[in-house]
Formats: structure tokens, C-alpha cells, sequence
């Protein structure tokens, strides 16, 4: 099976932009979940979606949005960009269900964006 | 809240064993994973602790004690590429169906001939 795929790899934005981050699951799986790494925070858990829907949801501000789509790839969105954004974005897949507490998470590559 | 604590770096040589040991306190928890991350890579699924005791996964061992918030990745037979850093993370299961991780700093571990 292919893996995680995230689009693009890197963006580079300046303060006060939005920007789009797209990212295709392994076939089959209906969870996808998003993190941000950064070298000062980590990882940090910033949503996930399942059926569609924003299952679960970390401790980042509104400007940090997402959605999924009928297929199960997911989008993110950042509007009103700021220099602290600049991070690694990660988006990680998992079979999901209705439980799913001990599925296990694989990632994609990430997109590195740089907020200038 | 939830953190987990884990040692910044460690050095070993090739062939050698290296433990990194993770202590964790949180809320629902549900079991402790752990990733290896190279330089500019994504995180690579290692191994996955849901009950106590230890689960071997070729030159990797992965130990969860529950009762004391404590587990450790065990590598062994080290070689070079395993120069990466290694996390741990907590599986939580959330209110709204599902899990997430919550990782730790990470380890370093830096290999040498």
C-alpha cells in the first residue's frame, strides 16, 4: 500500500497569508490527524478528522482550520499567518472506527512552511 | 495535563545496546508508542505498548510498566542509520471517539564507529 502523502513538501509565506496543506491517508484508513513540530514546542497535536467530521481538536488558536473529504483525504488551513507558524506540519493516518484509541498512527513526510 | 520525560541525547557505539527510558504521567491513558525520527524525515512507527511487559520487534524492544508510568525502547546490534531521534508517545483515547499522542522531546542518539 502507498503511504501517507502530504502536499506540498515546502512553502515559504509571509505574515498575514493563509495557506493550504493537503494530505492523502493510506487507502482504507478514515482517521487523519494533524501535528505540528517545532524545534522549541515539539510535536504537538492540532486536530483530527474522521467520516468527515472534527472528531478531536488540540490547543491551538481558530486560525488553525481544517476539513475532510468524502475520500478521506484532509485539508488544514492557517489563515492570518505569523513568523511562529513556521513549523513542520505532519499529518498522520490510522484505520479509525469507532473506538480506535490503540490505533496506531503513520505519518507522511510533513510540510515544512516558513512564515518571512 | 499530560508530559512525558525522556533523556535529550545519548551516545553509544555500533553493536552496542542502548535503552532510552520514557516516564509519563497523563489521563487516559491507553498505551505507549514509540517513533524514530531522522533528520528532516517523518516519524517511523517502531513499536506500540498497550499492556505490561515487553513486545520484540526484531532489533527493537519496547517495555511498558503501567503501575510505575514507565517504559523503555530497547535497540540492540546498533548501527550507523540508527542515528536518529527517538519519541515517545502516549495514546489517549479522547471524549470524541478515537485517540491522539502525546509526545515526548525526544532522544537524540547519536551512533559511533
Amino acid at each position: 500500500k502507498a503511504g501517507v502523502t502530504q502536499t506540498p513538501r515546502y512553502l515559504i509565506k509571509t505574515r498575514g497569508q493563509q495557506v493550504t496543506l493537503s494530505c492523502s491517508p493510506i487507502s482504507g484508513h478514515r482517521s487523519v490527524s494533524w501535528y505540528q513540530q517545532t524545534p522549541g514546542q515539539g510535536l504537538q497535536f492540532l486536530f483530527e478528522y474522521f467520516s468527515e467530521t472534527q472528531r478531536n481538536k488540540g490547543n491551538f488558536p481558530g486560525r488553525f482550520s481544517g476539513r475532510q473529504f468524502s475520500n478521506s483525504r484532509s485539508e488544514m488551513n492557517v489563515s492570518t499567518l505569523e513568523l511562529g507558524d513556521s513549523a513542520l506540519y505532519l499529518c498522520a493516518s490510522s484505520p479509525g472506527g469507532t473506538s480506535g484509541a490503540t490505533d496506531t498512527q503513520y505519518f507522511g513526510p510533513g510540510t515544512r512552511l516558513t512564515v518571512l | 495535563g499530560q508530559s512525558l520525560e525522556q533523556p535529550s541525547e545519548v551516545t553509544a557505539v555500533e553493536g552496542a545496546i542502548v535503552q532510552i527510558n520514557c516516564t509519563y504521567q497523563t489521563s487516559g491513558f491507553y498505551g505507549l508508542s514509540w517513533y524514530q525520527q531522522h533528520d528532516g524525515g517523518a516519524p517511523t512507527f517502531l513499536s506500540y505498548n498497550g499492556l505490561d511487559g515487553l513486545e520484540e520487534t526484531g532489533r527493537f524492544s519496547s517495555f511498558l510498566s503501567r503501575s510505575d508510568s514507565y517504559g523503555y525502547l530497547l535497540l540492540q546490534e546498533l548501527q550507523m542509520k540508527d542515528s536518529a531521534s527517538y519519541f515517545c508517545a502516549v495514546n489517549s483515547k479522547l471524549t470524541g471517539g478515537g485517540n491522539k499522542l502525546t509526545f515526548g522531546t525526544g532522544t537524540q542518539l547519536k551512533v559511533e564507529l
